[in-house]
């Protein structure tokens, strides 16, 4: 069935970078499109991005766009979230999920926590 | 952006009762294919989400055959034929036809 394990969340500052990690294991990583999703604190969820298995398909919410992104390396079975210029409503946990079959987000990790304030 | 709209948001219930939610797209969700592109989701207190319903209606790898899912174009329905203890949390729809995915804002379902 295969693992998805988030990584690297954290305390920021307004403005400032995180790059998260998702590592995943069981399977053949680059057959499965994956996606982003967070979760602010009491809130529901939210979708954050998606790249199909080639990587070479990527979308974003509007609410990302152009401050985050994301990619993938099939070698390391590895997916990645380069977050710049973090605001506070970026504060949530977030999950990398992957579709199976396309277009449904059936395995889901358990997130990493990111914290923006100062 | 596609609006997912859910309701009711809070959803209380009696065991062995049956249950209902419902979630409508501002877009059609069908796809050409003929399958209709919404996702159910529950969400168990410190869990992520876990898949309940794919396509509308096809329940997923262990999911009780209590929970159903039903509707096409831009009207779904969740049932569930009779409520367990277990089955407390939020659940939420996803829209997958429109590459923007939206999730509807969730209903707690509370015994």
């Amino acid at each position: 069935e295969g693992h998805e394990v988030e990584s690297g969340g954290g305390l920021v500052r307004p403005g400032g970078s995180l790059r998260l990690s998702c590592a995943t294991s069981g399977f053949n990583f680059g057959a499965f499109n994956m996606n982003w999703i967070r979760q602010a604190p009491g809130m529901g969820l939210e979708w954050v991005s998606y790249i199909s298995g080639g990587g070479t398909t990527i979308y974003y919410a509007d609410s990302v766009r152009g401050r985050f992104t994301v990619s993938r390396d099939n070698v390391k079975n590895s997916l990645y979230l380069q977050m710049n210029s973090l605001r506070a409503e970026d504060t949530a946990m977030y999950y990398c999920a992957r579709e199976s079959p396309p277009g449904v987000t059936t395995f889901w990790g358990q997130g990493t926590l990111v914290t923006v304030s100062s | 952006d596609i609006v997912m709209t859910q309701s009711p948001l809070s959803l209380p219930v009696t065991p062995g009762e049956p249950a209902s939610i419902s979630c409508r797209s501002s877009q059609s969700l069908l796809h050409s294919n003929g399958y209709n592109y919404l996702n159910w989701y529950l969400q168990k207190p410190g869990q992520p989400p876990q898949l309940l319903i794919y396509f509308g209606s096809n329940r997923a790898s262990g999911v009780p055959g209590r929970f159903s899912g039903s509707g096409s174009g831009t009207d779904f329905t969740l049932k569930i034929s009779r409520v367990e203890a277990d089955d407390v949390g939020v659940y939420y729809c996803m829209q997958v036809l429109h590459t923007l995915y939206t999730f509807g804002q969730g209903t707690k379902l509370e015994i």
